[in-house]
């Protein structure tokens, strides 16, 4: 079946502008994780969705990130005023529930920040 | 919160070696430990993990330690093949899996 997938593949904005990723998880899948990967870095988390539940919002940076997701299904993050510390690799993650259940990763989406 | 390090970052082995990549983590209370690794341009797989109250955990070339006394587990790759190189994670979670804390990453290369 379909993985994760994740848009755009590559993003490439001027500082001070805002911009908006997507993440489609894998069907039925109820947990969803963001994170992100700074270059030869590990994964930091930002925020994770569980259902109906309130998000856990602990890992995000600063209010300029903020995420949201719709229906319990697609997420989007949207990063507003991009500053250049900003580019990184942004996954995504979905698994069946939050037992420890597997999370399967997206290919993740390169934001530069000029 | 937690703080988990990864160990080497780099790792170079010939075809046929095996591989070790040791983690180690602060907190007590975490309980699930995954292992993903990473080819380039894609996002991380999980490719074994382990759960607090087992010691070791094998799937074929692969396998998990872990010493909870310590806090720190270990992943080992046996007859390594140069398809095996890649960026691998460890990671570390609690019991309610809402967050996982992740190394830095190993960057294994196996030469033919």
């Amino acid at each position: 079946g379909a993985g994760v997938s994740q848009s755009p593949s590559n993003k490439v904005t001027e500082k001070g502008k805002d911009v908006e990723l997507r993440c489609d998880p894998i069907s039925g899948h109820t947990a969803l994780y963001w994170y992100r990967q700074s270059l030869g870095q590990g994964l930091e988390f930002l925020i994770y969705f569980q259902g109906n539940s309130a998000p856990d919002k602990s890992g995000l940076p600063s209010d300029r990130f903020s995420a949201e997701r719709t229906g319990g299904s697609v997420s989007t993050l949207t990063i507003q005023r991009t500053q250049q510390e900003d580019s990184a690799v942004y996954l995504c993650a979905s698994s069946l529930a939050h037992s420890g259940d597997t999370q399967y990763f997206g290919p993740g989406t390169r934001l530069t920040v000029l | 919160g937690e703080n988990v390090e990864q160990h080497p970052s780099t790792l170079s082995v010939q075809e046929g070696d095996s591989a070790v990549i040791k983690c180690t983590y602060s907190d007590s209370a975490s309980n699930y430990f995954p292992w993903y690794k990473q080819e380039l341009g894609k996002g991380p797989q999980l490719i074994i993990d382990i759960r607090s109250n087992v010691g070791e955990k094998k799937d074929q070339r692969i396998a998990v330690t872990l010493n909870k006394t310590a806090k720190h587990f270990s992943l080992h790759i046996t007859e390594t093949q140069p398809e095996d190189s890649a960026v691998y994670f460890c990671a570390a979670s609690k019991g309610n899996f809402n967050k996982f804390y992740f190394g830095s990453g190993t960057k294994l290369n196996v030469k033919p």
